[in-house]
């Protein structure tokens, strides 16, 4: 166990609909980073909050969405599915961004969109 | 960015060595990481290198040659459950630290 939170396991739902995505990073740990991983892509960067504030923006689409809240923990707001943004989904946080701080990772919610 | 390249599967045998490679192309290197992957799993951390030379953990060492832009993921005694994706993944100074994965070996481990 990573000690990274994140709900749902999994999420079915129709195109042009709007989910959300949780995470609650590990205790201490100040960066979330969210990863989409598809079967042909591998794992691309999203988006990666620090202390609240967004630090980097990757290959996220205008569709997409995130935030952290005071309480560290973030949401992944995807909205107008279409049926490639089917992919898992993972959060991962960290307790800095440089020097020897390794991502730690949840089990990651596998969207399925229909 | 960054260019990361690794070799898409490999099998080796229980019991024996298998080296997994990872050549990248970066303009500003601050670290290079291993992750393994269960198939439908989380990555989970296996080794980090920013110095050239190598790191030794256990079963796992990994290996790092700045100057080549290369690194190897090296696994002895496999065992069954070592069949996984192997990730490599690159930070650089670009950005805010962020690492760029790559798309992973699938390592299969036969009896």
């Amino acid at each position: 166990d990573s000690g990274v939170t994140q709900t749902p396991k999994h999420l079915i739902t129709a195109t042009g609909q709007r989910v959300t995505l949780r995470c609650s990073p590990r205790s201490g740990d100040l960066s979330v980073y969210w990863y989409q991983q598809s079967l042909d892509q591998g794992l691309q960067f999203l988006i990666h909050y620090y202390n609240g504030e967004e630090r980097a923006k990757g290959n996220i689409l205008e569709r997409f969405s995130a935030q952290q809240f005071p309480d560290l923990h973030s949401e992944l707001n995807l909205s107008s599915l279409e049926l490639g943004d089917s992919a898992l989904y993972f959060c991962a946080s960290s307790v800095a961004t440089g020097g020897r701080t390794e991502a730690f990772f949840g089990q990651g919610t596998r969207l399925t969109v229909v | 960015g960054q260019n990361i390249d690794q070799p898409t599967e490999m099998t080796a045998t229980e019991g024996a060595i298998v080296q997994i490679n990872c050549t990248y192309q970066t303009s500003g290197f601050n670290g290079l990481f291993w992750y393994q992957q269960h198939a439908g799993e989380a990555p989970t951390f296996l080794s980090y290198n920013v110095l050239d030379g190598l790191e030794e953990k256990g079963r796992f060492s990994s290996f790092l040659s700045r100057s080549k832009g290369y690194s190897y993921l090296l696994l002895k005694e496999l065992q069954m459950k070592d069949s996984a994706s192997y990730l490599c993944a690159v930070r650089d100074h670009g950005g805010s630290y962020i690492p760029t994965f790559g798309r992973g070996t699938s390592l299969i481990v036969h009896p």
